[in-house]
C-alpha cells in the first residue's frame, strides 16, 4: 500500500533563512505522481508542484526548489530566503497512476513558521 | 478562471441530523473528488467521480455517507445521522483527464467545516 511520511511536524525559522521540508514515500507502483500542496491559515490547499516518477530532474521556481530522488524514495522541498508569507502547513502527496486509482495519499504535513 | 467552490463554508449541526454539502468544480474538469481532513492531519480520500460515474470509494465512506454527481457537473455529499466523529473539514477537488502537463492535477476548494454538537 502507498504511504507518505513527513517526519517534521513543525519547523520554525527566522526570515531569510533557507528551509528544507522532507518527504519520503512508499509505493509498489512504477508509475506515480508526487505533489506538494500549501495550506495557509485560510485553509485552502494550494497546488505547488507535480512530479512524474519517470522524471527525476530537479525543479526550481523562484525561491522554491524540489529534489526528487527515486533511490531514496524522497521528494524534498526547499524554500530559499524564507518570508513570513511562507508560513503555512505543507503537504506532500502521492498518486499511483499505474493502478488507475486517482486518490491522493497525503502525508501528515509540516507546519512552517517563519518569524520576522 | 473560476476555481473550485464549496457551499456552505461552515456548518454546525446537532448529532443525529442530516447535512448536505455542495461542490462546484472548475468548469472544464471532468473528475471530482471528496476528501476529509481532521485537525492536524492530512486530507483523507473519500470518493471520486469521472463525469457522473462514481468510480472509487474509500472504506472511510460508511453507509451514512452518500455522494452524487447527477449531471457530471456539481456534486453533493450527504451525511445522514451525523455523529461527533464526523466533525472535520470536507474538501472537494477537481481535475481534468485531458492529456497535458496538468492532467489529473487536483485543485482544491476552500472546504466546508462541519461541527457536530
Amino acid at each position: 500500500a502507498q504511504k507518505v511520511t513527513q517526519a517534521q511536524t513543525e519547523i520554525s525559522v527566522v526570515e531569510k533563512e533557507d528551509v528544507t521540508l522532507d518527504c519520503v514515500y512508499e509505493t509498489r507502483d512504477t508509475t506515480y505522481y508526487l505533489f506538494w500542496y500549501k495550506q495557509p491559515p485560510s485553509g485552502e490547499l494550494v497546488f505547488l508542484i507535480r512530479r512524474n516518477s519517470f522524471d527525476e530532474q530537479n525543479e526550481i521556481s523562484g525561491r522554491y526548489s524540489w529534489n526528487f530522488q527515486k533511490s531514496t524514495s524522497s521528494f524534498n522541498f526547499t524554500i530559499t530566503a524564507s518570508q513570513v508569507v511562507d508560513s503555512a502547513v505543507y503537504f506532500c502527496a502521492l498518486s499511483e497512476a499505474g493502478t488507475g486509482r486517482r486518490a491522493l495519499t497525503f502525508g501528515s504535513g509540516t507546519r512552517l513558521q517563519v518569524q520576522p | 478562471d473560476t476555481g473550485v467552490s464549496q457551499d456552505p463554508r461552515h456548518k454546525i449541526t446537532k448529532r443525529g441530523q442530516n447535512v448536505t454539502f455542495r461542490c462546484d468544480p472548475i468548469s472544464e474538469h471532468n473528475r471530482l473528488y471528496w476528501y476529509r481532513q481532521t485537525l492536524g492531519q492530512g486530507p483523507e480520500f473519500l470518493t471520486y467521480f469521472q463525469n457522473e460515474a462514481q468510480l472509487e470509494k474509500s472504506r472511510l465512506l460508511s453507509d451514512r455517507f452518500s455522494a452524487e454527481r447527477p449531471k457530471g457537473s456539481f456534486s453533493t455529499l450527504e451525511i445522514q445521522r451525523t455523529e461527533q466523529g464526523d466533525s472535520a473539514m470536507y474538501l472537494c477537488a477537481s481535475s481534468s483527464s485531458l492529456a497535458g502537463i496538468r492532467t489529473d492535477t487536483q485543485y482544491f476548494g476552500p472546504g466546508t467545516r462541519l461541527t457536530v454538537l
